[in-house]
């Protein structure tokens, strides 16, 4: 059936390097796509978004990459820092009208020191 | 400070019983959504209404009941028909459908509801 996907259930990464989440997805007709930030025990943060006509959008430290072609979404995360330790979703809308979004099963980014 | 608030954090119950989470928005969203997430699992869509006095099922709606009767307002019922109920439950509204470019939900802390 049609899912978003993440290809890395972890990812552990060192302090100061950059950090690449990746997010697999099944629907073409999805026209928009976001990126949550969940801390554990807390509701999901907004990180950044982007709409099916862009390809790259940037952000404070982030960065999210559309591959439409291989339906492929990425986040980048700069000079990955102790705080960026949080399990990341990505979402999207899957274009039949309405505000639902779908989402990923996560990935569990651990910044280690 | 506007924002979506969840109460109570913590919740216990026992089995059989009917438990109600509140969700309040002073965002003035017309939009609310209401999300079960298991350990180690994503948000699953329970039910979500676009205007007051009107919602929809989401994917996993069976054992669940809403209501909207305000627009700032949207509480769960856990039924004792759902047959696993401890879970950890998100609330999160959006603006309009056509209001902008942004499908973005705003969340609120959650509650964690343990039954057994």
């Amino acid at each position: 059936g049609e899912s978003v996907g993440l290809h890395l259930p972890t990812l552990s990464v060192q302090e100061g390097d950059n950090s690449i989440i990746n997010c697999a997805y099944s629907n073409s007709a999805s026209d928009y796509f976001i990126w949550y930030k969940q801390e554990s025990g807390k509701g999901p943060q907004f990180i950044i978004d982007i709409r099916s006509n862009m390809d790259k959008r940037q952000g404070q430290r982030v960065t999210v990459l559309l591959n439409k072609t291989v339906k492929h979404l990425s986040l980048q995360i700069a000079a990955t820092q102790p705080g960026d330790s949080a399990v990341y979703f990505c979402a999207e809308n899957r274009g039949r009208g309405g505000n639902k979004l779908t989402f990923g099963t996560g990935t569990q980014l651990k910044v280690e020191l | 400070d506007g924002g979506i608030t969840q109460s109570p954090k913590y919740l216990f119950r026992k089995e059989g019983q009917n438990v109600t989470l509140s969700c309040e928005q002073n965002l003035n969203h017309d939009a609310m959504y209401w999300y079960r997430q298991d350990p180690g699992q994503g948000l699953r869509l329970i039910y979500y209404s676009q205007i007051v006095n009107d919602f929809q099922k989401g994917d996993i709606a069976e054992g669940y009941s809403v209501s909207r009767e305000k627009k700032e307002s949207f509480p769960l019922t856990v039924t004792s028909a759902q047959k696993n109920p401890t879970a950890f439950y998100l609330c999160a509204s959006s603006i309009r459908q056509g209001a902008s470019d942004s499908y973005e939900q705003y969340f609120g802390p959650g509650t964690r509801l343990t039954v057994t």
